[in-house]
């Protein structure tokens, strides 16, 4: 069945520094996802791909729909605290285009030190 | 700012015993989503609604959970009876449309002693 791979499992870093992660998939997604869950609370949608090749920004986040459409990337400039918390990546299930049915990655957990 | 609702935030059981949680998702979203994060992993879809009809309920372990959406508006996902691998967080998402961004409620966490 199909499977989201992200690594790394987990991150320590110094504020200041730049951050990069990325999610594998089994299977073609037509959609990627990144999802930020702080600790207590329900995750939140960060950034949305939907074309291969596609590099899209918010704030200090970037994210790229990977081009053989199997994988996808996180990028987090100048961290700071705040930028703590589990990073998800996500795609519709079931080769869908329906972004709310998700497989979700097991995440990336980050963690800043100021 | 408009945010799905959850409730209770944290119960713990015994196992056998019968728990329910609720979900008011943001007003005017007419697909509802629950689903199951267990620690350490990504959520796991349970099952989707639309207004208050079951869209897909193939992930969700029908011998023991039940979601209903009576009035297309709030829902209540339950689990009679509960065993020990059911202690999870349990989120409850809502979205305008089928195909429309996801907005996850804080979720309630189940212990199962």
């Amino acid at each position: 069945g199909q499977q989201l791979n992200q690594s790394p499992q987990s991150m320590f870093i110094q504020e200041g520094e730049d951050v990069s992660m990325n999610c594998t998939s089994s299977s073609i997604f037509n959609t990627w996802l990144w999802y930020k869950q702080d600790p207590g609370e329900g995750p939140v949608l960060l950034i949305a791909l939907y074309k291969a090749g596609e590099l899209t920004s918010n704030g200090r986040l970037t994210a790229q729909f990977g081009i053989t459409r199997k994988d996808s990337f996180l990028n987090i400039s100048a961290s700071i605290p705040s930028d703590v918390g589990i990073y998800f990546c996500a795609g519709p299930l079931d080769g869908s285009s329906n972004t709310g049915k998700l497989i979700f990655g097991q995440g990336t957990t980050l963690q800043v030190k100021p | 700012e408009a945010e799905v609702a959850q409730s209770p935030r944290y119960k713990i059981t015994e196992k056998s015993q019968a728990v329910a949680f609720w979900c008011d998702p943001i007003s005017g979203h007419a697909t509802l989503y629950w689903y199951r994060q267990i620690l350490g992993q990504g959520p796991e879809l349970l099952v989707q609604f639309q207004d208050e009809s079951v869209v897909d309920d193939s992930q969700l372990p029908k011998d023991r959970f039940s979601a209903e959406r009576l009035k297309g508006v709030d829902s209540t996902l339950k689990i009679q009876p509960a065993e020990l691998g059911d202690s999870a967080m349990y989120l409850c998402a809502s979205s305008l449309r089928e195909f429309g961004e996801l907005f996850f409620g804080e979720g309630s966490r189940l212990t199962v002693l």
